[in-house]
């Protein structure tokens, strides 16, 4: 059974870039089928989509986050990533990592992560 | 972009209570509208897919209805177990969540 399990820093300055892994265990990244998502959820406001990426590295990203964000896969680890600079206090929230398959439901998420951004 | 409207924001209710919560879409989103529940320090769980189908281990009381634009969660009876936080998504474009339901029980 696939499992996913985030990992990144907890505690960020502004302006710094948020580094966030998401280890894939029970199953390939490969999957021919399976796309990787990023997805937060900060006080108060509902869980927003970030990107995603398929195993060949082709990603697609949430206009609201411009040009700020990257996702990578690395097949070698079995892991995909989440990059996100410029941090401000507006990005502090748990982030999760999700599959899914083309438009279809994320049907496996890991337990999140929590990130702070304070100066 | 497709915005999605849930509610109630947050609800209060007794075990073995029907408990009903609502999604309504800017547009059209044919069958693409999914419902998950969070707890805290938990993954998010998908409960029902594509407006109706149920997701495999999750109990037959949870219910997904409806189509087009207007969509219903329905938990027959209320367990102790179903407390937490509820939202429907929209898989149609890019994806987009509800506003969320918090649920406690009495």
């Amino acid at each position: 059974q696939v499992q996913l399990q985030e990992s990144g820093p907890g505690l960020m300055k502004p302006s710094q870039t948020l580094s966030l892994t998401c280890t894939v265990s029970g199953g390939s990244i490969r999957s021919s089928s399976s796309y990787w998502s990023w997805i937060r959820l900060a006080a108060g406001k509902r869980l927003e989509w970030i990107g995603r990426v398929f195993a060949s590295g082709s990603a697609t990203y949430n206009p609201s986050f411009k040009s700020r964000v990257s996702i990578s896969t690395d097949t070698s680890k079995n892991h995909f990533s989440l990059k996100l600079s410029s941090v401000t206090a507006a990005d502090t929230a748990i982030y999760y990592c999700a599959r899914h398959v083309a438009d279809d439901a994320f049907d496996i998420w890991g337990q999140g992560t929590v990130v702070t951004v304070s100066s | 972009d497709i915005q999605v409207t849930q509610s109630p924001s947050s609800l209060s209710a007794s075990a073995g209570d029907r408990v009903t919560i609502t999604c309504r879409a800017s547009q059209n989103i044919n069958r693409y509208l999914h419902w998950y529940q969070l707890k805290p320090g938990k993954a998010p769980r998908l409960l029902i897919y594509a407006v109706s189908s149920l997701q495999s281990g999750v109990p037959s009381r949870f219910n997904g209805s409806g189509s087009g634009t207007d969509f219903t969660l329905t938990i027959s009876s209320l367990q102790p177990e179903d407390f937490g936080s509820y939202y429907c998504q929209q898989s149609y474009s890019i994806p987009s969540f509800g506003q969320g339901t918090n649920l406690e029980i009495k």
